[in-house]
């Protein structure tokens, strides 16, 4: 019963690669994120969807591309892989208004996805 | 968007209450104070939200004064498991709003010793 879950946990590969990170959210959220956290530790948005509509895209190669199936699902793919690439992913999800609708959205994430570019 | 001031670390001892304060001097009337929690390798985890005078929960307790500049997230008698980044967000609702809620600081890393 993970609220927001993502796959794979770990993903190394080589550059130049075309790799995958699925992100699925079972809390009925109207909202979905991506968040790239670097060695520094720093957290930063990339990605937002909004009823499978694209309403945030901050500066990000565009070998990045964002998927939106359905409300429940948010994957990222990317496109030639570079060493400046490796960092841990993360995927969230967010009702407006927080938990009761009220105040400020909150954000539910998932695990990570720790990515390893050789 | 609201930026966002906080220590960068603070050490403390099991049982002891943990203050942590956050600086946000332009933070717009229709923006809410919220703080997340990070351990390493997770992913952050929301503690709390307020807009002004107090709120409390079953995790913590946020104190916001009058002004609204300022905000301090009070951890009670805290122990090693509290050990984390405490990240403090100005802002409103994100879809259509001032999306400060996005943005996480650098966050003040808090120890807990024994």
């Amino acid at each position: 019963d993970t609220a927001v879950s993502q796959t794979p946990k770990y993903l190394v590969t080589q550059m130049g690669n075309d790799k995958s990170i699925k992100c699925e959210q079972n809390l009925g959220h109207d909202t979905m994120y991506w968040y790239k956290q670097d060695s520094k530790k720093f957290l930063k948005i990339m990605f937002s969807y909004n009823n499978k509509e694209l309403i945030i895209n901050e500066t990000v190669p565009n070998r990045f591309s964002p998927k939106s199936p359905d409300k429940a699902h948010l994957n990222l793919h990317i496109n030639s892989l570079e060493l400046g690439d490796s960092a841990v992913y993360f995927c969230a999800s967010s009702h407006p208004g927080g938990r009761n609708r009220m105040g400020a959205d909150t954000q539910y994430f998932g695990p990570g996805t720790r990515l390893t570019v050789l | 968007l609201a930026k966002t001031t906080q220590p960068v670390s603070m050490d403390s001892y099991e049982g002891q209450e943990v203050n942590i304060t956050c600086s946000h001097n332009n933070i717009a009337t229709n923006d809410y104070i919220t703080w997340y929690q990070q351990f390493p390798s997770q992913g952050p985890r929301f503690i709390i939200q307020g807009y002004k005078t107090k709120v409390t929960n079953e995790v913590a307790s946020l104190f916001i004064p009058a002004d609204r500049k300022s905000s301090t997230l009070s951890l009670p008698r805290v122990s090693l498991s509290d050990t984390a980044v405490y990240y403090c967000l100005v802002g409103g609702m994100n879809y259509g709003g001032s999306q400060g809620n996005l943005i996480f600081g650098k966050g003040t890393k808090l120890s807990v010793k024994p």
